[in-house]
């Protein structure tokens, strides 16, 4: 079965730190891999995703994401945070047979100023 | 930018009672969703929808749920005997017509407490 892991459960970066958050992916066929993000009270938003191509995806926000297909892994980095960034960040693959999104337990992030 | 419009925010219910959660999915979607989330838990797929019927399901979405689209705009889920566990944020997301490249957009959620 696939299944997602976020190793982070909790991260705390001061402002202008640089982020990287784990992600890593059990299925041996072709998969789509998303990062979406949760700000407190809102929806989850997309903040990039990768199908295809180049393993070195950018997204909103600064956001990159760097697909490692020999280490099943897709980590999300942002060179430097800000206190805008504090928020829920969650990893999510979809197999390509089907339509569903298997989500990470997520990682909170608390940026401060 | 588009929205999928879930309501209500929270709902609180008696353990057994139906409950039905709402959404609005953007009007131009054909494709619709219910994930949910249980506190300190990953967001769980129920169940995928489209033209009128179910398209997938996991193991979660048993007899007691079922989903509707009763008028074209709206997409239902509900519980029809809610039990202590079904506690958590219920998600509705829907993705335009064509590959499953295209985007998917939440809402807000429903907060549901059994009680």
């Amino acid at each position: 079965a696939q299944s997602v892991s976020q190793h982070n459960h909790h991260v705390i970066l001061s402002e202008a730190a640089s982020l990287e958050l784990g992600c890593n992916y059990s299925y041996g066929g072709t998969v789509n891999l998303f990062w979406y993000v949760q700000y407190p009270g809102q929806h989850l938003q997309l903040l990039l995703k990768y199908f295809s191509g180049d393993p070195l995806v950018k997204g909103i926000k600064g956001f990159e994401a760097e697909f490692i297909k020999s280490k099943f892994s897709f980590n999300l980095r942002k060179p430097s945070v800000q206190w805008s960034d504090t928020a829920e960040y969650f990893c999510a693959v979809r197999s390509d047979n089907t339509d569903k999104l298997i989500f990470g337990t997520g990682t909170r992030l608390q940026v401060f100023p | 930018e588009p929205e999928v419009t879930q309501t209500p925010s929270h709902q609180v219910t008696q353990m057994g009672q139906e409950v039905i959660l709402r959404c609005v999915p953007i009007s131009n979607h054909l494709y619709f969703y219910w994930y949910r989330q249980i506190l300190g838990q990953k967001v769980e797929f129920l169940v995928s929808f489209y033209n009128n019927e179910i398209s997938e399901k996991s193991e979660i979405f048993d007899d007691q749920f079922s989903v509707e689209r009763p008028d074209g705009s709206n997409f239902t889920l509900k519980i029809r005997s809610t039990k202590l566990e079904d506690s958590a944020m219920y998600f509705c997301a829907s993705r335009m017509v064509g590959s499953t490249n295209e985007k998917l957009f939440f809402g807000s959620g429903t907060q549901l407490s059994v009680l």
